[in-house]
């Protein structure tokens, strides 16, 4: 299964932009690369996701290295709702089982937000 | 609100009982998924209902089982419980036809605490 890496840990100041950085050198062709953050005391939630060309939605960008090797989850304007753990999670959808398929939550990045 | 809910919210017992929880998707979706998270795991995926049938099992016990009934709510059955089982059990529903993104709501969690 393709892995990913992510800082354990990262700061932010309210209302400056973020970069949450993810490494996935072995992802495959197929893989598709997503989001998903859970603020504290909840489920986790969809943020974004995409395969080669950046991504924007009302929540984040997403912004894929050309060589795919890795992205960084942009949010443009941090706000103390956004203090959160962000998984950064590889997933195939092209194959009919296994792992590959399913979302596999890594440790993710704690984010936390000063005031 | 992700529109999925689960019950209890919070459910405490005794080591060797059993417990059952229930989860109710969004309108509409016909998977069902469910994870457990520990402080020392992460948030690990169980299995997942497709319409009834099971269609992916993670690291599930043998002690646990799910089902996924005709109206598409799902309950997760633990039984013989440990203390080591005591943690957040999350349910998720996906779509039909979801394919490529498979973005996944997820519920609010129960917290199982065995004593």
């Amino acid at each position: 299964d393709a892995k990913t890496t992510q800082p354990n840990s990262m700061e932010s100041n309210e209302e400056e932009p973020v970069h949450l950085p993810c490494n996935h050198s072995t992802i495959s062709g197929t893989d598709y690369i997503h989001w998903y953050r859970q603020l504290p005391s909840q489920g986790p939630e969809y943020v974004i996701h995409g395969l080669t060309s950046n991504v924007n939605n009302r929540m984040a960008s997403l912004a894929i290295a050309e060589d795919r090797k890795s992205s960084t989850l942009i949010l443009h304007r941090a706000t103390l709702r956004d203090a959160a753990v962000y998984y950064c999670i590889l997933r195939d959808p092209f194959i009919s089982s296994g792992s590959a398929r399913l979302l596999t939550f890594g440790s993710g990045t704690q984010l936390t937000v000063l005031p | 609100d992700s529109g999925v809910t689960q019950t209890p919210k919070h459910l405490i017992t005794a080591t060797g009982q059993r417990v059952t929880l229930r989860c109710s998707p969004r309108s509409g979706d016909l998977s069902v998924y469910w994870y457990q998270q520990s402080l020392d795991q992460g948030l690990q995926f169980l299995i997942q209902y497709y319409n009834g049938e099971e269609r992916a099992k993670g690291n599930i016990l043998e002690r646990f089982s799910a089902q996924q009934f005709p109206d598409l709510h799902s309950e997760l059955n633990l039984s013989s419980l440990e203390l080591g089982d005591s943690a957040l059990y999350f349910c998720a529903s996906s779509p039909p036809g979801a394919g490529i993104t498979d973005t996944q709501y997820f519920g609010p969690g129960t917290r199982l605490t065995v004593l």
